[in-house]
């Protein structure tokens, strides 16, 4: 099955500094990569994603590459604030199961 | 995107019982999938749960032990079958997947086994 990780764990910037995020998915087959936030006792939500057949789509603030060659994608967030900490989550899926496999994921604290 | 509904949203129980947790969509959904979420960990699929037919489950999970049922394109529950400490986590349902619609999450239920 498919295998994603994620890197880093945790990731302490400071408050307007950029934070990158990095995954990378082992299954060749998977197309679609969705970022999840999920601010502590709450539901993980969308926050963005991204299909096989672009490289690169921007929201805002938050951008994801998409490197299918090598097998990974990332997370930019620019301009960071302090409602940005959060634990974010990268995942991959195919096209056949629309199954998530999702990342270990990673801490963001935002420093004020 | 849909609306999720799940319940009860925590629940502390006594080890050996079983809890059923629903979940509820205000709109008719094709996918519907149940989630665990380890204390500090990240989400493991659990099964897919499927209209009309028995539910798909991931490896390392079993029927037996995590029931399924989806009577309905609206409508999923999840039962945790004799439950142990080491099942104390938060479950989550989601929705959506096919064509171009992204999966949303229900609040998940907490559940805390003594």
């Amino acid at each position: 099955g498919e295998n994603v990780e994620q890197h880093p764990s945790t990731l302490s910037v400071q408050e307007g500094d950029s934070a990158v995020i990095k995954c990378t998915y082992s299954d060749s087959a998977s197309n679609y990569f969705p970022w999840y936030k999920q601010e502590l006792g709450k539901r993980p939500q969308l926050i963005i994603d991204i299909r096989s057949n672009v490289g690169e789509k921007k929201d805002q603030r938050i951008a994801v590459t998409l490197n299918k060659t090598a097998k990974h994608f990332s997370l930019h967030i620019t301009e960071t604030q302090p409602e940005d900490s959060a634990v974010y989550f990268c995942a991959a899926s195919g096209s056949n199961d629309y199954k998530l496999s999702f990342g270990a994921g990673t801490t963001v604290t935002v420093r004020a | 995107s849909a609306v999720i509904s799940q319940k009860p949203s925590r629940d502390i129980c006594q080890r050996g019982t079983s809890l059923t947790i629903q979940c509820q969509v205000d709109s008719q959904v094709t996918m519907m999938f149940w989630y665990r979420q380890q204390p500090g960990q990240s989400l493991t699929l659990i099964a897919t749960a499927n209209q009309g037919s028995e539910a798909t489950y991931e490896s390392g999970f079993v029927i037996d032990k995590f029931p399924i049922s989806r009577p309905n394109l609206t409508f999923s529950t999840l039962t945790v079958s004799n439950m142990s400490p080491e099942d104390s986590s938060i479950y989550l349902c989601s929705v959506g997947g096919t064509g171009n619609q992204p999966q949303h999450f229900g609040d998940g239920t907490r559940l805390s086994i003594l």
